[in-house]
């Protein structure tokens, strides 16, 4: 089974502090995805790569940033949280020509 | 860019009623067409997919979709709903082969009262 990994279910972070989300996929997977997910938005895209240390700007890339180093892990940084950023985030991979698999959740609250 | 609509925020059926949640994209061009379930707590699962050939597409728990290209619709069905498939339904598009971005629709909320 394909298994994608955020590091943590539950996060509280205040206002102004540098916030680093990981996620992890063990399938070799090319592509790999953050989106939030917030109730009568549905998922939006932040940031996605195609390949190590590529990247592309989603849909509401403001505010945030993503790392790249290695295939199997994609980071999502806040490089300075806003109460705004409180939000369900998912991670997701996916080979090139399939479905996309998601991760657990990290659900994120800036006090 | 493409979009995403599904019709309904909130479905409220009786268990063994039918289900039939709509989804439409805005892209012309070959697309691929998934649904997702997120049961409350969970993460989202893949119902079914729909790449190529017959438009009729079968996918887990008895669920199925019909992709209408003339439409731009990839509609859910099932015939008879049952409690425990109260969950929120997401559509998403991926347009092109060349194209890296999978787009979701806000999700319908679907609650099945036993």
């Amino acid at each position: 089974d394909v298994k994608v990994t955020q590091s943590s279910r539950y996060l509280v972070k205040r206002t102004g502090e540098k916030v680093f989300l990981e996620c992890v996929q063990d399938m070799d997977h090319e592509n790999m995805f953050w989106y939030r997910q917030d109730p009568g938005l549905g998922l939006r895209l932040i940031y996605f790569s195609y390949d190590v240390k590529m990247k592309e700007k989603g849909d509401i890339p403001e505010g945030y940033s993503v790392s790249r180093e290695k295939k199997e892990r994609f980071s999502l940084i806040l490089e300075s949280a806003s109460t705004n950023q409180t939000s369900m985030y998912l991670c997701a991979s996916r080979p090139w020509a399939t479905e996309a698999f998601f991760g657990q959740g990290t659900r994120l609250t800036v006090v | 860019a493409q979009s995403v609509s599904q019709h309904n925020h909130h479905v409220i059926l009786s268990e063994a009623a039918s289900l039939e949640l709509g989804c439409n994209y805005s892209y012309g061009g070959t697309v691929n067409l998934f649904w997702y379930v997120q049961y409350p707590g969970q993460h989202l699962q893949l119902l079914l997919k729909y790449f190529s050939g017959d438009p009729l597409v079968k996918g887990i728990k008895g669920f199925e979709a019909e992709f209408i290209k003339s439409k731009f619709s990839f509609n859910l069905r099932k015939p008879s709903v049952q409690w425990s498939d109260t969950a929120e339904y997401f559509c998403a598009v991926k347009s092109g082969a060349g194209s890296y971005q999978l787009t979701f629709g806000k999700g319908t909320k679907l609650s099945v009262i036993p």
